[in-house]
């Protein structure tokens, strides 16, 4: 399968439960967190993002949760379905003016079973 | 209708080959990015180009020579090809100075180095 090798972290659900994934990251300083999803042979697509002035956001059947004191990222999707199954990335935003850079974790694969 | 193109999709070619990988953005963004996913499905960023103007160059070896002729392109020239640019590489935009700096990728250039 697609996960043989890849060594990602990797998190199976059942088809309606939630999902809760989760990412670390390393700089302080970041003030911009975003979450991407990537399904297979695709390109990352944008999720849901999050300021570090906030702590919590939601979208649509998505929660980003957001520790500053422990740098830590989570994201929840609600009714996991099928069509979530993803590798899913958290990125940080650093740098300022035009030099802005985007540094992502290591991803997520979620499989989710019917 | 596509947001970020990247053309060709595969490609596949021998060692010491010279070859190059466009990229095109419709959505008036104007920064563009070149990164490098591996076979561990890894993301990191290679280049950046901010109206034409080069802003990120990451540790990237010299054969690999970004160009963008408007803002609308940012092409990857790779010179003498070696097993270890395998890999899939995206292309990415947007748009400085919103409030949200989120990147919209294209659909990846599968990189084979045979």
């Amino acid at each position: 399968g697609e996960s043989v090798g890849l060594h990602l972290p990797t998190l199976s659900v059942q088809e309606g439960d939630n999902s809760i994934i989760n990412c670390a990251y390393s700089n302080s300083a970041s003030d911009y967190f975003i979450w991407y999803k990537q399904e297979s042979g695709k390109g990352p697509q944008f999720i849901i993002d999050i300021r570090s002035n906030m702590d919590k956001r939601q979208g649509q059947r998505v929660t980003v949760l957001l520790n500053k004191t422990v740098k830590h990222l989570s994201l929840q999707i609600a009714a996991t379905q099928p069509g979530d199954s993803a590798v899913y990335f958290c990125a940080e935003l650093k740098g300022g003016g035009s030099n802005y850079k985007l540094t992502f974790g290591k991803g997520t694969l979620l499989t989710v079973n019917p | 209708d596509t947001a970020v193109s990247q053309t060709p999709k595969y490609l596949v070619t021998q060692m010491g080959n010279d070859k190059s990988i466009k990229c095109e953005q419709n959505l008036g963004h104007d920064t563009m990015y070149w990164y490098k996913q591996d076979s561990k499905k890894f993301l990191k960023i290679m280049f950046s180009y901010n109206n034409k103007e080069l802003i990120i160059n990451e540790t990237v070896p010299n054969r690999f020579s970004p160009k963008s002729p408007d803002k609308a392109h940012l092409n990857l020239h790779i010179n003498s090809l070696e097993l270890g640019d395998s890999a899939v590489y995206f292309c990415a935009s947007s748009l400085l100075g919103r409030r949200r700096e989120t990147q919209y990728f294209g659909p990846g250039t599968r990189l084979l180095v045979l």
